[in-house]
């Protein structure tokens, strides 16, 4: 089955400066990357996702990258605000939408 | 539309007892999803459903039935709980063939099993 790696496991920045998470799938017949957010005793909250016929995709502060040669794709978050203070999990999906996980990435950000 | 409903939102429970945690969608979608996630984890798939009557299991599914006997309710079922099974379980619905594949996920419900 699908297998995802995700890094780092904690990330702490300053205010203002860019923060990016790593994922790594190994099934080459997955065919679609969401990235979720999920604050303390919430549900996973979508923030951006990315189909493999796509490279690149951007939503305001928030973009992702994806290379399908080398089975990877990251999240890039810029000018972070302490509201983005959170966990963060990237997924890969294959049949039927089946969504496999990777581990988190606690996010903090400090004014 | 109310989304995903999920019902109880906390339990605690013997080790050996059974429960149905409750899952309802209101936006007729065909797939949905049960999945459990272990304190500082990211969560894993328990079983799915693609449509009235079809279901498969997921990467976890052993002490779990569900059964899916309308588009709208997927009930998760445990029997003879044990304390690997206290989780936040998380179920999740989604449109297939539609513009995205967003899955919209349900508010969760607590278990805990001592």
């Amino acid at each position: 089955g699908e297998n995802v790696e995700q890094h780092p496991s904690t990330l702490s920045v300053q205010e203002g400066d860019s923060a990016v998470i790593k994922c790594t799938y190994s099934d080459s017949a997955s065919n679609y990357f969401p990235w979720y957010k999920q604050e303390l005793g919430k549900r996973p909250q979508l923030i951006i996702d990315i189909r493999s016929n796509v490279g690149e995709k951007k939503d305001q502060r928030i973009a992702v990258t994806l290379n399908k040669t080398a089975k990877h794709f990251s999240l890039h978050i810029t000018e972070t605000q302490p509201e983005d203070s959170a966990v963060y999990f990237c997924a890969a999906s294959t049949g039927y939408g089946k969504l496999t996980f990777g581990q988190g990435t606690i996010l903090t950000v400090h004014p | 539309n109310a989304g995903v409903t999920q019902t109880p939102k906390f339990r605690i429970l013997k080790i050996g007892q059974s429960m149905t945690l409750q899952c309802a969608q209101d936006m007729n979608h065909n797939y949905m999803y049960w999945y459990r996630q272990d304190p500082g984890m990211g969560l894993k798939l328990i079983y799915y459903s693609v449509g009235a009557g079809i279901t498969d299991k997921g990467e976890v599914p052993n002490g779990y039935n569900v059964s899916r006997s309308t588009t709208e309710d997927f009930p998760l079922r445990l029997e003879l709980a044990a304390p690997s099974q206290t989780s936040v379980y998380f179920c999740a619905s989604r449109v297939p063939g539609g513009s995205t594949d967003t899955q919209y996920f349900g508010p969760g419900t607590r278990l805990t099993v001592l």
